[in-house]
């Protein structure tokens, strides 16, 4: 079984400075992705950034950056130069490539960024 | 606007009565999710189809819940019989087929009040 943990129910930042957010998972698999998304208050998931098992290089998009170490089971999301459009929810998913159909999503980080 | 698109955007609905919500994919995407997500938790994965095929279905899908996608493009979830616990946000995401497939693009979601 899968599992995702996001440790942090709350984190603020102040505008303009990074934020990481973590995520660590579980899964027996040897092939998975992980993903981001971006939840504002209008409910729509937004998806920000992924990383393959496979992939040597941690994924970058944009201020958007994924921390991933492997052999922890963490993929940290790291957000740069924060904006005041940021403040949502952030939700770490991960999907195991035996069986493409299901995500698995941890419950969340509300992220807040002060002016 | 080519992104998926989930109908009603919000149900309230007495206890006891059924409902139904519409969820239209991207058109290129064979494959189709229906999550739901309680507040302050992560969406919990319902059941996927490719086409017009149902290939798995979570046993959080109890037997008042069924999910239809019958010519493999829309697809409806309906709800018989409601209950308050039902009280959720249904969301709906889209993706092509294919193993390693990057992200699913997801809906505005329904969300449903039962009072």
């Amino acid at each position: 079984a899968q599992k995702i943990t996001q440790t942090q129910p709350g984190m603020f930042v102040q505008e303009k400075e990074a934020v990481t957010l973590d995520c660590t998972y579980d899964t027996s698999d040897p092939s998975y992705g992980l993903f981001w998304y971006k939840q504002p208050s209008s409910g729509e998931m937004i998806f920000l950034i992924y990383q393959g098992s496979y992939d040597q290089q941690n994924a970058t998009e944009g201020r958007y950056s994924l921390n991933f170490q492997k052999a922890r089971k963490s993929a940290n999301l790291v957000i740069s130069a924060s904006q005041l459009g940021d403040s949502a929810m952030y939700f770490c998913a991960m999907r195991d490539n035996t069986n493409a159909g299901k995500s698995t999503f941890g419950d969340g980080t509300t992220l807040t960024v002060k002016p | 606007d080519t992104g998926v698109s989930q109908d009603p955007r919000h149900k309230i609905t007495k206890r006891g009565q059924n409902v139904t919500f519409r969820c239209d994919p991207i058109s290129e995407h064979n494959r189709l999710y229906w999550y739901r997500q309680t507040l302050g938790q992560g969406p919990e994965f319902l059941t996927y189809f490719q086409n017009e095929a149902q290939l798995e279905k979570s046993r959080l899908l109890s037997d008042r819940f069924s999910a239809e996608r019958p010519k493999g493009s829309f697809s409806t979830l309906e709800i018989q019989r409601t209950e308050q616990g039902d009280s959720a946000m249904y969301l709906c995401a889209s993706g092509p087929a294919g193993q390693f497939i990057r992200e699913a693009f997801f809906g505005q979601g329904t969300r449903l009040t039962v009072v």
